[in-house]
């Protein structure tokens, strides 16, 4: 039971590149959700999908783009990757919005 | 928006009991209360959930007063591995994770 997988699980970019962050879940979860974690700090959200075709923006969503591209799979763009967007990106999903959520291992995004 | 407020850290030392406690004084009825457990370079896992009084499960008991601004995670007789970042969450329509509490269990 793999759970929830990101790829890839490390990037290096420079600035002004664009890169995609995959997400997929084989729980058959309804939610999903993607935050960045900076060093020493708590997570925050970016964007989440309350269900499959919907979408909505968390606390920090400029500067990306997100796809539910189907119930498993959420999907988080970068267009033009800047320095500040260096961090840890989790995906996590939920069978509801108020319960408990499974994580990924994260992905460690450095743009240089 | 429910916003929690917790430590931002604690020591314990081995075989103790450990409380960690969270204040959200303007959760909503239909909230419930959700706590993490979060070791370096993973993600959070899922420790426990309630709603009221209390609720216990294999890893933790989470107590929640019957105004219900405030909880409490009690991890009882702590392991060095017990040492990780714990964070409290009332639900919201916008899942918001704040800085947790950082426990460093001492030997």
């Amino acid at each position: 039971n793999a759970g929830v997988t990101q790829t890839p699980k490390f990037q290096v970019l420079k600035t002004g590149q664009s890169m995609t962050l995959q997400c997929a879940q084989d729980m058959n979860h309804n939610s999903m959700y993607w935050y960045r974690q900076d060093p020493g700090m708590g997570l925050r959200l970016i964007y989440y999908s309350a269900s499959e075709g919907t979408t909505d923006k968390g606390e920090v969503p400029n500067g990306y783009n997100v796809s539910r591209l189907n119930k498993r799979e959420f999907s988080l763009r970068l267009e033009s990757a800047a320095p500040s967007q260096t961090s840890v990106y989790f995906c996590a999903s939920s069978e509801y919005q108020d319960y408990g959520y499974t994580f990924g291992s994260g992905t460690r995004l450095t743009v240089v | 928006l429910a916003k929690t407020t917790q430590p931002i850290s604690m020591d314990s030392y081995e075989g103790q009991e450990v409380n960690i406690t969270c204040s959200h004084n303007n959760i909503a009825t239909n909230d419930y209360i959700t706590w993490y457990q979060q070791f370096p370079s993973q993600g959070p896992r899922f420790i426990i959930q309630g709603y009221k009084t209390k609720v216990t499960n294999e890893v933790a008991s989470l107590f929640i007063p019957a105004d219900r601004k405030s909880s409490t995670l009690s991890l009882p007789r702590v392991s060095l591995s017990d040492t990780a970042v714990y964070y409290c969450l009332a639900f919201d329509d916008k899942i918001i994770f704040g800085k947790g509490t950082r426990l460093h269990i001492l030997p």
